[in-house]
């Protein structure tokens, strides 16, 4: 299947300062990447759906103004944790689809380990 | 996107085949039914999906009833590798997780 890798795969910060993860689509076109959370024993979480070149659509209770999301171009989208504290530290894991819904697979990253001291 | 139902947990002995069943009473007609799985600390790994038909591939299979209200996943031959928590998903659109059911291999 397709790769989608992210970068860091883990990440150490103190807390109010601001950390960046990368998530490429490295073998196709990712029209649509999504976001998601997982603290420790829990399931995954949608965050947000970003498409190229358009303004991320959030979850309900996701603050958008916390998690800022820019999918710039078809294979990068970002996630930056702005003025991260000890609650945002959990495992974020992008995914990737290269266009409908019904007619692609949606592929996921490695995920990124996110701890805030 | 329709809701699904998983038991939390399974045992299942090595070289044994497995089969996680999944409910989704309230799919619609064009929602496909996913299985992914999660070993520990890594993103999840897509197994399979269908539609109405039974599918197979190299990792498993996939027995969904006719009315299209529960499915099975079957690992023909479990490996202690496929410890993992796994994923049952009706998508329509993006991909929503349930709590998955908890497959420990034994030996």
């Amino acid at each position: 299947g397709a790769v989608v890798s992210q970068h860091p795969s883990r990440v150490i910060c103190k807390s109010g300062t601001s950390v960046k993860i990368e998530c490429r689509s490295l073998d196709f076109q990712a029209t649509t990447m999504f976001w998601y959370r997982q603290f420790p024993k829990k399931s995954l979480m949608l965050m947000a759906t970003s498409n190229e070149g358009s303004k991320a659509t959030y979850e309900q209770g996701v603050e958008k103004d916390k998690f800022l999301i820019n999918h710039a171009s078809l294979t990068l989208s970002t996630l930056t944790v702005t003025s991260a504290h000890p609650e945002d530290s959990s495992f974020y894991i992008c995914s990737a689809r290269g266009g409908l819904a019904q007619l692609n697979e949606q592929f996921f990253g490695p995920g990124t380990r996110l701890t805030v001291l | 996107d329709a809701k699904t139902t998983q038991p939390p947990s399974m045992d299942c002995a090595e070289g044994r085949a497995a089969n996680l069943p999944c409910n989704h009473s309230t799919i619609s007609g064009n929602e496909y039914v996913y299985w992914y799985r999660q070993i520990h600390s890594q993103g999840p790994q897509y197994i399979i999906h269908g539609l109405k038909n039974n599918e197979t591939n190299e990792m498993a299979s996939l027995i969904i009833t006719e009315d299209r209200k529960s499915s099975t996943l079957i690992l023909p031959h479990a490996t202690l590798r496929d410890t993992a928590v796994y994923y049952c998903i009706v998508k329509n659109n993006d991909m929503r997780f349930g709590a998955g059911t908890r497959l420990t291999v034994k030996p």
